[in-house]
C-alpha cells in the first residue's frame, strides 16, 4: 500500500461542476501539499497545509489529522483546470500521490 | 524574482553514457530537491541539499548523484544511464534560510526530460 493515496485516478465532468479529489495517507505528516500539473510537466504548487483548510479562488483544500486525509475542492470547475493534480506529504522529503487526472469539459 | 530553471530542457542519451543536470534555485533560497517522475512509478524523490551539504536522500541507486555550490546552484548526476532512467527530472527549491527556518514550501522548475536509448 502506497503512503499516500489518491482518489479518483481519473476524473471527467462539465464546465462549472463541484470537483472534490481525495487523498490519504498512512502515516502522520509534517505538511501535506497540493501540487497542479500541466501537460509539458511544470509543477504548481497550490497548497501547503498542517491543519484546516486553505482557500485560493475557485480552490479549497482540507486536511483532517485525525483521519489521515486531505480533499482538494474546485467549484464553478473550467477547462483550464483539467491538468494533474497531486498530493504530497512531508517537508523537505516529498512523498507522492500517483496523481488524480482532471478533464473539464467545455 | 525569476523562477527556478533548470538546464537543458531536453536530452537524449544512450545506455552506458553519463549525463549532468543542472538547477538555479530561486535567489535567496538554499535549499534544493531533486525529483524523477516516470509514468510507471510517479513522482519520487531523490535528494536534497541544503549550503552544499546532502541532507535527505531517497532510495535510487549510487548511480545518481547530485552536488550543491555555494551559490545554492544545484546539479545531479546520474552515471552508467540505463532505459529504465528516462523520466522528466525536476528540481524545486525552498524559501530556506537556516536550518532552523520552518518549511515553507517548494517551488519546482519546468524539469529536464531525459530520454535514454
Amino acid at each position: 500500500k502506497n503512503e499516500v493515496e489518491q482518489s479518483p485516478q481519473n476524473l471527467t465532468a462539465q464546465e462549472g461542476e463541484f470537483i472534490t479529489i481525495n487523498c490519504s495517507y498512512s502515516v502522520g505528516i509534517s505538511a501535506l501539499h497540493w501540487l497542479q500539473q500541466h501537460p509539458g510537466g511544470g509543477i504548481v504548487s497550490l497548497f501547503m497545509l498542517s491543519s484546516g483548510k486553505k482557500k485560493h479562488g475557485r480552490l479549497i483544500a482540507t486536511i483532517n489529522i485525525q483521519e489521515k486525509h486531505s480533499s482538494l475542492h474546485i467549484t464553478a470547475s473550467h477547462p483550464r483546470d483539467s491538468a494533474v493534480y497531486i498530493c504530497a506529504k512531508g517537508a523537505q522529503k516529498l512523498v507522492f500521490g500517483q496523481g488524480t487526472r482532471l478533464t473539464i469539459n467545455p | 524574482k525569476a523562477g527556478v530553471t533548470q538546464t537543458p530542457r531536453y536530452l537524449i542519451k544512450t545506455r552506458g553514457q553519463q549525463v549532468t543536470l543542472s538547477c538555479s534555485p530561486i535567489s535567496g533560497h538554499r535549499s534544493v530537491s531533486w525529483y524523477q517522475q516516470t509514468p510507471g512509478q510517479g513522482l519520487q524523490f531523490l535528494f536534497e541539499y541544503f549550503s552544499e551539504t546532502q541532507r535527505n536522500k531517497g532510495n535510487f541507486p549510487g548511480r545518481f548523484s547530485g552536488r550543491q555550490f555555494s551559490n545554492s546552484r544545484s546539479e545531479m548526476n546520474v552515471s552508467t544511464l540505463e532505459l529504465g532512467d528516462s523520466a522528466l527530472y525536476l528540481c524545486a527549491s525552498s524559501p530556506l534560510m537556516d536550518s532552523r527556518d520552518s518549511y515553507k514550501g517548494q517551488f519546482f522548475g519546468p524539469g529536464t526530460r531525459l530520454t535514454v536509448l
